[in-house]
């Protein structure tokens, strides 16, 4: 069945420095989402990649979508302490949504 | 605006007894989702409804039942309680099918079984 991966699992950025969190899936996908959840939050809705090597930014998260629509990236300039949590991304093919593990982010001040 | 609205957010329960997570939207969304979230395990489906009426299982299913009598109200039922069960429950919503719209998440209720 369909698996989506995420590297690494854990995160630990000094603040100001830059970082990437990793998707892999081992199918082609539809689409891709990306969540984040705040320590004793729920996942709320970031932003979804359709097409095959698109790039949408939001401030200093830049994601992408790879050209053979099986990876995606989230790229995190000038971490913040604002920028801890966990991110997920959510592969979608074949009517359904599979999550990976998430990434979890903690900041050093 | 409240969204998706999740009861108890928090509640104990002993092996083998049965409860109902409420969960409730008011955005007129007509798909709705149960997950399940395990420590670094990501989020699993339960079930999931594309309107009243319609349910259908997801990845884990077992020991959970679920109704969708109405558009707004998407309870969750456990019988039988069991250790395995102990985690965390999500409720959300989504305008499309899943994987086309993004997602609407509860606040979680956080279910342990002792």
């Amino acid at each position: 069945g369909q698996q989506v991966m995420q590297i690494p699992q854990y995160q630990h950025v000094q603040e100001g420095e830059d970082f990437t969190t990793y998707c892999n899936s081992s199918t082609t996908l539809s689409n891709i989402q990306w969540y984040k959840q705040r320590p004793g939050g729920h996942p709320v809705f970031l932003i979804q990649l359709v097409k095959s090597g698109e790039v949408k930014k939001q401030k200093r998260l830049t994601f992408q979508f790879g050209e053979a629509k099986k990876n995606s990236s989230l790229h995190i300039t000038a971490t913040q302490t604002t920028d801890v949590g966990t991110y997920f991304c959510a592969g979608y093919n074949d009517y359904k949504l599979s999550f990976g593990a998430g990434t979890t982010v903690t900041v050093r001040a | 605006n409240a969204g998706v609205t999740q009861t108890p957010k928090f509640r104990i329960l002993k092996i083998g007894q049965s409860m109902t997570l409420q969960c409730t939207q008011d955005m007129n969304h007509n798909y709705m989702y149960w997950y399940r979230q395990d420590p670094g395990m990501g989020l699993k489906l339960i079930y999931y409804s594309v309107g009243a009426g319609i349910t259908d299982k997801g990845e884990v299913p077992n020991g959970y039942n679920v109704s969708r009598s109405t558009t707004e109200d998407f309870p969750l039922r456990l019988e039988l309680a069991a250790p395995s069960q102990t985690s965390v429950y999500f409720c959300a919503s989504s305008l499309g099918p899943h994987g086309g719209q993004p997602q609407h998440f509860g606040d979680g209720t956080r279910l342990s079984i002792l």
